[in-house]
Parts: structure tokens; C-alpha cells; sequence
């Protein structure tokens, strides 16, 4: 079964602040990794999808990668916002089965 | 383009009582998966459809049935509420093959007492 771990669990930088967060996942036999933005008490807001053959995708002021390999990836933010203070969760698609599992999530705090 | 559309937002059941909680989404969408979503657990897959007439369990499929009788709508029904179904459930669509992301609804907030 796909295990998919999300470090930090919490997070609180001040603004302006560059900060990375990591997803990784045991079978690296995924179909793509979606990195999503929740606000409390909202839906998810897709970020980013990162294809199986794609090493990295970008979109404004974030930056996602992918290693395969070691099953990792990583959301990189750059000059953090207090905005951007929301719960990020990583996500994958196994082969197949199309059946999405998820990480616990990184609650980020962007203090002004 | 409404997108994904989860309806109610809010519920409140009793212990024993059904429901069902109504997706539906309007880009013809084959793929259609039901989540919940509980603290400390992260969101878990409940059921999920690869097109009309096709479903199949999850992670955490009991206590939960669905059908998809046409493309637009994936409901999903609880027969018998228990207080662990207490959650945030989210449906979930994306297209066929290809590589293209998920998109969520907005969730519907369930407590049973």
C-alpha cells in the first residue's frame, strides 16, 4: 500500500521568508504527484501536478520537483506571504487504479 | 463551468439514519472518487468510479455505498449513520488517462450524534 508522509507536520516563518516542504511516498510507481492548497474549513485548490516523466513544475512564486527514484518531492515557496499561510498537501496517482492517496499535510503560518 | 458540486455543506444526522451526499460536476469527467477527510488521518479514499456504471472500494469503503448512473453525478449513501462517519467528505473528478490533476468540491461538513 502507498504510504505518503508529509515533513513538517507545522510550520511558521516570517514573511518574506523562502521555505521548502517535502512529500515523500513509498511506491514510486506513481502516475503523477498533485500538490494542494486547503484553507480551513475549504476545499482543496490544486497547485501543481507534477507528471510520472517530469522532474519539476513551476507556477509563480512556487516550485515543485520530483525524485522518483528516492520518492520524494518537494513544494519550494519563495518570499513567503502571510497569505500563503494555509495546510499544503501532497498527493499521488498509482498506476492502474487511478486512486489518489494522500499525506497528512504541512500546516504552514506566515507571520507579517 | 460550475466545476465540482457538493451538496449539502452542512448535515447533522442521528445515529441510525440514512442519507446520501450528492456530487456533481460538469466536464465530463470519467473519474469520480468520494474522500473523507479526519484530523490526524489525512484524507482517505472512500469509493471511486472510472465512468458510468463502474465503481469500486477504496480505502475505507463500509458503512458507504455509491452508484454512477450517468457521467454528471456520483452520489454517495450512508444506510446507517454511526459517529465515526463524522467527517468532511469531498468529491473528486478528473478526466480519463492523460496526466491531469484532480479537482475537488467544496466539501460537506457531516456530524452524526
Amino acid at each position: 500500500k502507498q504510504e505518503v508522509t508529509q515533513i513538517p507536520a507545522a510550520l511558521s516563518v516570517p514573511e518574506g521568508e523562502n521555505l521548502v516542504l517535502n512529500c515523500s511516498f513509498t511506491d514510486s510507481a506513481i502516475y503523477n504527484l498533485q500538490w494542494f492548497r486547503q484553507d480551513p474549513g475549504k476545499g482543496l485548490t490544486s497547485l501543481l501536478l507534477i507528471q510520472s516523466s517530469q522532474r519539476e513544475q513551476t507556477s509563480g512564486r512556487l516550485n515543485a520537483s520530483l525524485d522518483k527514484s528516492s520518492g520524494r518531492s518537494t513544494l519550494y515557496i519563495a518570499a513567503s506571504q502571510p497569505g500563503d499561510s494555509a495546510t499544503y498537501l501532497c498527493a499521488v496517482v498509482i498506476y492502474n487504479f487511478n486512486k489518489f492517496y494522500f499525506g497528512s499535510g504541512t500546516k504552514l503560518n506566515v507571520k507579517p | 463551468n460550475a466545476g465540482v458540486t457538493q451538496t449539502p455543506k452542512f448535515q447533522v444526522l442521528k445515529t441510525g439514519q440514512s442519507m446520501t451526499l450528492q456530487c456533481a460536476q460538469d466536464m465530463n469527467h470519467e473519474y469520480m472518487s468520494w474522500y473523507r477527510q479526519d484530523p490526524g488521518m489525512g484524507l482517505r479514499l472512500i469509493h471511486y468510479s472510472v465512468g458510468a456504471g463502474i465503481t469500486d472500494q477504496g480505502e475505507v469503503p463500509n458503512g458507504y455505498n455509491v452508484s454512477r448512473s450517468t457521467t454528471e453525478d456520483f452520489p454517495l449513501r450512508l444506510l446507517s449513520a454511526a459517529p465515526s462517519q463524522t467527517s468532511v467528505y469531498f468529491c473528486a473528478s478528473r478526466v480519463r488517462g492523460g496526466n491531469y490533476g484532480y479537482t475537488f468540491g467544496s466539501g460537506t461538513r457531516l456530524t452524526v450524534v
